[in-house]
């Protein structure tokens, strides 16, 4: 059935150094891939998204990654700063429906 | 900026009441959504619905129900609350399949 999952629950990045956030999925029909933010007290944040006929797609300071032939997806923030302290979601949207399916989340934790 | 509004940060209700948790949204969105998080097993759709007087059911509607009469507004229902129904419930908005905006969330707590 249809799954997103990640890697890690929780992730440790030095201030200023470069995130990598992992998500593998299930549903190769899924048309759509996502991220958002939730930091805390707060509902999630669209972060960005990037439809399945692509591999790459760049935002300020993000860029995600979608690895069809293992089913892989993963979110880069670039120079990681203290505001980036939250937890992160894939999610992904299946191509007969208007629904977005999430994944479990990954905890980013700042260092200083 | 959109904003959707849940009527309630903290609710705390009685086994067996009826609930009623409020959403509103202020951007004129076709798409509304309800979910509950809980924690190590994310997000989880409760409900969603495409317009005015329709509704679908997510993944876990067991126990639930929705009502949307106007397209602003849409109301997630617990017919008779129980303690498994203890959770972060957030809602949601989007005319874009992938850009979904969200409420701040209501934490229920059932006792």
């Amino acid at each position: 059935g249809e799954s997103v999952g990640l890697h890690l629950p929780t992730l440790s990045v030095q201030e200023g150094d470069n995130s990598i956030i992992n998500c593998a999925y299930s549903n190769s029909a899924s048309d759509y891939f996502i991220w958002y933010k939730q930091e805390s007290g707060k509902g999630p944040q669209f972060i960005i998204d990037i439809r399945s006929n692509m591999d790459k797609r760049q935002g300020q300071r993000v860029t995600v990654l979608l690895n069809k032939t293992v089913k892989h997806l993963s979110l880069q923030i670039a120079a990681t700063q203290p505001g980036d302290s939250a937890v992160y979601f894939c999610a992904e949207s299946p191509n007969r429906d208007d629904k977005i399916i999430f994944g479990k989340g990954t905890r980013l934790h700042i260092l200083p | 900026d959109v904003k959707v509004t849940q009527s309630s940060r903290y609710l705390v209700k009685r086994t067996g009441e009826k609930v009623f948790l409020e959403c509103v949204q202020d951007m004129d969105h076709e798409n509304m959504f309800w979910y509950r998080q809980d924690p190590g097993l994310g997000l989880r759709l409760i409900y969603f619905s495409y317009d005015v007087k329709m509704k679908e059911k997510g993944d876990i509607p067991e126990g639930y129900s929705v009502s949307r009469e106007k397209k602003e507004r849409f109301s997630l229902i617990l017919e008779s609350a129980s303690t498994n129904q203890t959770s972060m419930y957030l809602c949601a908005s989007s005319t874009r399949i992938t850009e979904a905006f969200f409420g701040q969330g209501t934490r229920l707590t059932v006792v």
